[in-house]
């Protein structure tokens, strides 16, 4: 089984308005990290939001938010006022127990902002 | 702010050729990884090094790559006899700590082998 699903290829939105991007996850450690990053056509993986969980509060950075819904495993990252430069690949990650260091990316959704 | 750098930002060999992928990690991290990206697929792990020495890795991580911090600044991923399947985009990345910290990625080595 995917341990992390992106099932949004590809999504349109309309400069300023808010746009969701899936992302459900599997695992059976209680421990766990979920992350957010944003991949530009130039290449560069930029980190955007982190969510762990046992955090209580859905995390927020700026414009980003984390909608973390634990008992439905998912942790859908919302870009609220989408601006231009926000098209690009979104990849969802995690990282599995306490100790554990890599991260299992999804496959990425490749999000199109038009004007 | 701080960032890891990578050079080359892109690399082209002959397949059987050995390649050295530099990284600089942001000067206060402790771990250091590297990623790899095939064309249009989803990133993957390869292995994590900390205190000079490897502490994870993944089943592409085989006897043909090796990873070493040959000073106090430097990171590099060693490929000894690329094959064509190695073509990818090469990222390192690091963290304060492992565990939860959040990994800062470099922009990526492009390696063709052809």
């Amino acid at each position: 089984a995917q341990k992390i699903t992106q099932t949004q290829p590809g999504m349109f939105v309309q400069e300023k308005e808010a746009v969701t991007l899936d992302c459900t996850y599997d695992t059976s450690d209680p421990s766990y990290g979920l992350f957010w990053y944003k991949q530009p056509s130039s290449g560069e993986m930029i980190f955007l939001i982190y969510q762990g969980s046992y955090d209580q509060q859905n995390a927020t950075e700026g414009r980003y938010s984390l909608n973390f819904q634990k008992a439905r495993k998912s942790a859908n990252l919302v870009i609220s006022a989408s601006q231009l430069g926000d098209s690009a690949m979104y990849f969802c990650a995690m990282r599995e127990g306490s100790y554990a260091r890599q991260l299992t990316f999804g496959s990425g959704t490749q999000l199109t902002v038009l004007p | 702010e701080p960032e890891v750098t990578q050079t080359p930002s892109h690399q082209v060999t002959q397949m059987g050729q050995e390649v050295i992928l530099r990284c600089v990690p942001i000067s206060n991290h402790l771990y250091f990884y590297w990623y790899r990206q095939i064309l249009g697929q989803k990133v993957e792990f390869l292995v994590s090094f900390y205190n000079n020495e490897i502490s994870e890795k993944s089943e592409i991580f085989d006897d043909q790559f090796s990873v070493e911090r040959p000073d106090g600044s430097n990171f590099t991923l060693k490929i000894r006899s690329t094959k064509l399947e190695d073509s990818a985009m090469y990222f390192c990345a690091s963290s304060v700590a492992g565990g939860g910290e959040t990994q800062y990625f470099g922009p990526g080595t492009r390696l063709l082998v052809l």
